[in-house]
């Protein structure tokens, strides 16, 4: 059973604060690790993605890769009240035909306060 | 450049019933995947549509069913509805033979609710 783990939070920075947002993930052979942001009642939105081990900054984002410790992390630098939201981690694998399909954590909620 | 569509946007059914949702990838997409998204949890995956045939499948019952057409939009179809059914149902695209390394873009979901 592949899974992807996150804290549920609620995560609460000040605003100008760097948010670091942390997943977990159970199946070694995954290849490929997205990080999308969900405003309440909307759908997810496509932050960042991320391939290979070591760090991809886009902006006051930075993801984070580590596949010897199954530990993937989004970091937001100069965070604003419009940055929250929750936070998704989701992974795919190439193993077993599974190309394509995206297994999800349940989500960080993020709170960035005034 | 449209980016996914989704309709309609909210739904209320009765158990027992049957519903059919819609899809039109981003402009320049030909995968297409439907996840559901229950109330405070992650997208859970339901099946994948690649050149009309379904490619892969979630571990959902064969009451959830798809289509895709030739030009490239999709369908979700979901029979005798259970009060467990009601969730965010979401519709992502991409492009190209289905690959775990394709970004995928999100609709802006319907919402199912079941009575």
């Amino acid at each position: 059973q592949k899974e992807v783990e996150q804290n549920s939070g609620p995560l609460s920075v000040p605003e100008g604060a760097i948010a670091s947002l942390n997943c977990t993930y159970s199946d070694r052979g995954s290849q490929s690790f997205f990080w999308y942001r969900q405003y309440s009642g909307k759908s997810p939105e496509l932050i960042m993605s991320i391939y290979s081990n070591g760090d991809k900054e886009d902006g006051r984002f930075t993801a984070q890769l580590n596949k010897a410790s199954q530990y993937v992390s989004l970091l937001i630098r100069d965070s604003q009240p419009s940055d929250s939201a929750t936070y998704l981690c989701a992974v795919s694998s190439p193993e077993g035909g599974s190309q394509g399909n995206l297994i999800f954590g349940k989500g960080t909620k993020l709170s960035v306060k005034p | 450049d449209a980016g996914v569509t989704q309709s309609p946007t909210h739904l209320i059914k009765t158990r027992g019933q049957q519903v059919t949702l819609r899809c039109s990838p981003k402009s320049g997409h030909d995968t297409v995947s439907w996840y559901q998204q229950a109330l405070g949890q992650g997208p859970q995956f339901i099946f994948q549509y690649y050149e009309e045939e379904e490619r892969q499948r979630g571990n959902f019952p064969d009451r959830f069913s798809g289509h895709q057409f030739p030009n490239y939009s999709s369908e979700l179809n979901v029979n005798a509805l259970l009060l467990g059914d009601s969730a965010l149902y979401l519709c992502a695209s991409t492009w190209g033979e289905p690959s775990s390394y394709n970004e995928q873009f999100f609709g802006p979901g319907t919402r199912l609710t079941v009575l």
